[in-house]
């Protein structure tokens, strides 16, 4: 089984920045991708970015480009999610989640944090 | 605005199937990329329900099952239970700029 434990909930002003932490545990690897989704109140899921620890080569959605920086501490098996210049849009549940490909053209998450709520509010 | 399409919402008695689809285009679902679907009850993280299409993980009930065809998918569920009252998201790969891990906007299922 994998584990993935998030840090806790955050209340940040218009215009700071945020880190959420990703601790894994368990049958993984820092081979193993690590990704970021958050969810708006009431909304879908949307990806941010992700991560493959190992290699510390991490990639970004378009929309977050220049705002969000993810990183990793191998030796710890954390996960890092910064994201910078908040606003109330951010407000969110911020999930990590493992990566997992079965076969070219087979991309999913198979393990997921329990969530972090982020509020921005002044 | 969700690059895959589903219901909102759908509902059923206790005991009836429903099928929530999933509504994508040619440059993810259509370009075969397999897709993937998730339950979330309230107030938890999403939960991987069906992988590949059609693979279930270990645990899931096999009154669960997902197809894929053209440019679109459907989850099926069978035998409706108090316990399924959840919100399911589709999810599967893309290669334009909005990807590459996209997803549906969920459906809300509602056992009546």
């Amino acid at each position: 089984q994998v584990h993935l434990v998030q840090s806790g909930a955050e209340v940040k002003k218009p215009g700071s920045s945020v880190r959420v932490s990703c601790k894994s545990s368990g049958a993984t690897s820092s081979s193993h991708p690590i990704s970021w989704v958050r969810q708006a109140p009431g909304q879908g899921l949307e990806w941010m970015g992700g991560i493959i620890p190992q290699f510390e080569a991490a990639n970004y959605a378009q929309k977050f480009q220049g705002r969000v920086t993810i990183t990793a501490d191998e030796s710890l098996n954390i996960v890092y999610l910064d994201l910078s210049s908040l606003t109330s849009e951010d407000t969110a549940i911020y999930f990590c989640a493992r990566e997992a490909t079965l076969a070219q053209g087979v991309y999913y998450f198979d393990f997921w944090g329990q969530g972090t709520l982020v509020t921005v509010s002044s | 605005q969700s690059v895959l399409t589903q219901p909102p919402s759908v509902s059923g008695a206790p005991g009836q199937t429903v099928t929530i689809s999933c509504t994508g285009s040619t440059s993810n679902i259509g370009a075969g990329f397999a897709v993937h679907w998730y339950q979330q009850l309230p107030g938890t993280a999403p939960r991987l329900l069906i992988y590949d299409n059609n693979s279930r993980p270990s645990g899931v009930p096999d009154r669960f099952s997902g197809s894929k065809s053209g440019t679109s998918a459907s989850l099926v569920l069978a035998g409706l239970q108090a316990e399924d009252e959840a919100t399911y998201f589709c999810q599967s790969y893309d290669t334009t700029q909005s990807g590459p891990w996209v997803f549906g906007g969920g459906t809300k299922v509602t056992v009546l």
